[in-house]
């Protein structure tokens, strides 16, 4: 099983550019969600979402957009990236159950993201 | 959003020694998650923990949960190298999906 799949694993950006970081799950998961781990600072959500066409803001969403035109996929989108930005970045996915919250995220390898 | 804080947040130890970290809240957690995150992967989850005394064992690991839902700890026994990384606790908001995460521990066991 692919599980939850990020691409690229790294990348350098320059400041000013804009790329987007790519995240695909199997599992048929309604809620998704990003993350950016910083050291020291833990795991911060940037955006989530609920299901295809639902999406929201996060801790740390600044800088940051996201869509979901499928199930499938959360693609996550730099617009003008700056060195603030430089963090690794996961994406997860779980099954969103009103009878049951206590889900278990699935977490992608990771993106390195260095911007300069 | 509930605030986790956790500590230590580094401990080295030698192979074959007993820890215990911990995981605390000023709030009531409904639930507790404990994942563990290896160097270059994304944290894996070991156990969740919802009722308040709840004791959970995986292995060398032991999982406990407050008995008044604001606290919980996870005692390894007997460490190993393969026990190192990042130990992060994790509770969802109330009514909510989503996750928030304690800053972690990052654990050594030095062969």
């Amino acid at each position: 099983n692919a599980g939850v799949t990020q691409t690229p694993k790294f990348q350098v950006l320059k400041t000013g550019q804009s790329m987007t970081l790519q995240c695909a799950q199997d599992m048929n998961h309604e809620y998704m969600s990003w993350y950016r781990q910083d050291p020291g600072m833990g795991l911060r959500l940037i955006h989530y979402s609920v299901g295809a066409g639902i999406t929201d803001q996060g801790e740390v969403p600044n800088g940051y957009n996201v869509s979901r035109s499928t199930t499938e996929d959360f693609p996550l989108r730099l617009l003008s990236a700056a060195p603030s930005q430089t963090s690794v970045y996961f994406c997860a996915s779980s099954y969103a159950r009103e009878e049951n919250l206590n889900t278990e995220a699935f977490f992608g390898q990771g993106t390195r993201l260095t911007v300069v | 959003t509930q605030l986790l804080e956790q500590s230590p947040q580094f401990l080295s130890i030698q192979e074959g020694e007993n820890l215990t970290v911990y995981c605390n809240s000023s709030s009531v957690f409904s639930s507790l998650q404990w994942y563990r995150q290896e160097p270059g992967e994304g944290p894996v989850l070991l156990v969740t923990v919802v009722t308040g005394g709840e004791v959970k064992k995986l292995k060398r690991l032991t999982f406990q949960f407050g008995d008044a839902r604001k606290d919980s700890s996870l005692h390894i026994t007997a460490a190993q190298p393969g026990d190192t990384g990042l130990y992060l606790c994790a509770c969802h908001g109330a009514g909510s999906y989503q996750l928030t995460f304690g800053k972690g521990t990052k654990l050594s066991v030095i062969p």
